[in-house]
């Protein structure tokens, strides 16, 4: 299976909700990512997981709260988004990741969650 | 800031021809790879040459990379409707967080 499955595919909430977008892989990944891709933009990194911790936090706001339940998992929790928080949220799944001496080596990424905030 | 900066930013070319599309970047890295991406889908990995490499193969693609001119080109011969699509550099660098950063991409759109 060489595959990153993504949940809901769409998404609406509003500011005052709380949401949960899922991503699995089962690929013995232990490297999980998430990017936020606006229109016509390249992906920005969120977070990355490494063998189940948090490595990586690119100075994301508090109401993105990401969670790594196992290896094969990777969830963001949301709660009181903003409009300009609307987007595609990415999933990504590499090899090994983190760390200086290691290569990230590819991504495999999931078909995205295609989040609006009104 | 992005560290991958490409160009062209849209290229437009019939179906048969050869298209190249150049990325820089500005630190030293470890790696770079090719991205495609589908209009509003994931993004799906297309080559990854290392630092001490200068031209890799796959298929249809060659990437070449001058680490001195700190410049990265990717070329799709004898292009397919199928090919149309985003593509993104995206750089691996040295630092005390080793990250991906994709560049700003290169819509590519093959008439038929």
């Amino acid at each position: 299976d060489t595959e990153v499955t993504q949940t809901p595919k769409h998404l609406v909430m509003g500011m005052t909700n709380k949401k949960s977008l899922k991503c699995e892989q089962h690929m013995g990944h232990r490297a999980m990512y998430w990017y936020k891709q606006k229109a016509k933009k390249p992906p920005e990194l969120m977070f990355v997981y490494s063998y189940e911790k948090l490595s990586i936090n690119e100075s994301v706001p508090s109401r993105f709260s990401p969670e790594c339940p196992n290896s094969s998992l990777l969830n963001l929790h949301l709660h009181a988004l903003q409009p300009e928080d609307s987007a595609l949220y990415l999933c990504a799944s590499s090899q090994e990741g983190g760390g200086q001496a290691k290569s990230y080596n590819e991504q495999f990424f999931g078909p995205g969650t295609r989040l609006t905030v009104l | 800031s992005q560290q991958g900066e490409e160009d062209p930013q849209a290229l437009s070319i019939q179906e048969g021809e050869n298209a190249t599309m150049n990325c820089s970047y500005k630190t030293s890295i470890n790696n770079l790879q090719w991205y495609r991406q589908n209009s509003g889908r994931g993004l799906v990995h297309l080559i990854l040459i290392r630092s001490n490499e200068r031209e890799k193969h796959s298929g249809r693609l060659r990437v070449t990379l001058d680490t001195s001119k700190k410049s990265s080109s990717l070329l799709i011969t004898a292009s397919r409707a199928a090919d149309t699509a985003s593509y993104f550099c995206a750089t691996e660098r040295w630092s005390s967080a080793s990250k991906i950063i994709f560049g700003s991409g290169t819509r590519l759109s093959i008439r038929p």
